[in-house]
């Protein structure tokens, strides 16, 4: 069975830092991975995605991720963090024909 | 032209009542899908259907039953509901395969009292 480990429960971060959430999945086939951004009271929207290729995704919003096969992470990045960014994020895996595993997530709190 | 949307967006009731929440997208996609949130944002996937047929079941209670009338809708029927039943509840929906991005309605918050 899959599982994703997001290491970061709780990041709190001031404007302009950089920011990196880790996330780790485990699964022994091909994976398609995902970040989501939940904003308070919404829905979960797609950030960026890794299907193939190249292992660096750009996504929404300046949100990217590195695809690390030989760590089995995903870990999202943004260089500049702005307040809007405050949200819960998850780190999600799709193996085979199963629906998405998600990790437990992180609540981002950006400091005006 | 909402994509996946959900209804009701909010749903208060008695224990041991019986209740539905209903979803619908109009991707065309041919997977739809029901996940609970709980209230530590814990996100788990419930069921999924492919062509209307059920091809998960995450050990869900049995008093929790999907039903899709065709492949564009997926409605959750939940059998006397119980307090820890209270989450939000979140359709999606997908093509098929390893390659289908999922999308998300805006999701149902159900309150047992």
């Amino acid at each position: 069975a899959q599982s994703v480990s997001q290491h970061n429960h709780h990041v709190i971060l001031s404007e302009a830092a950089s920011l990196e959430l880790g996330c780790n999945y485990s699964y022994g086939g091909t994976v398609n991975l995902f970040w989501y951004v939940q904003y308070p009271g919404q829905h979960l929207q797609l950030l960026l995605k890794y299907f193939s290729g190249d292992p660096l995704v750009k996504g929404i919003k300046g949100f990217e991720a590195e695809f690390i096969k030989s760590k089995f992470s995903f870990n999202l990045r943004k260089p500049s963090v702005q307040w809007s960014d405050t949200a819960e994020y998850f780190c999600a895996v799709k193996g085979g024909a199963d629906g998405l595993t998600f990790g437990k997530g992180t609540h981002l709190i950006i400091q005006p | 032209d909402t994509a996946v949307s959900q209804t009701p967006k909010y749903l208060v009731t008695q224990m041991g009542n019986d209740k539905s929440i209903k979803c619908e997208q109009n991707l065309g996609h041919d997977t739809m899908y029901w996940y609970k949130q709980d209230s530590k944002k814990f996100l788990k996937i419930m069921f999924s259907y492919n062509n209307k047929e059920l091809i998960i079941n995450e050990t869900v209670p049995n008093r929790f039953s999907p039903k899709s009338p065709d492949k564009a809708h997926l409605n959750l029927h939940i059998n006397s509901l119980e307090l820890g039943d209270s989450a939000v509840y979140f359709c999606a929906s997908s093509q098929t395969g390893l390659f289908g991005t999922q999308y998300f309605g805006p999701g149902t918050r159900l309150l047992v009292l």
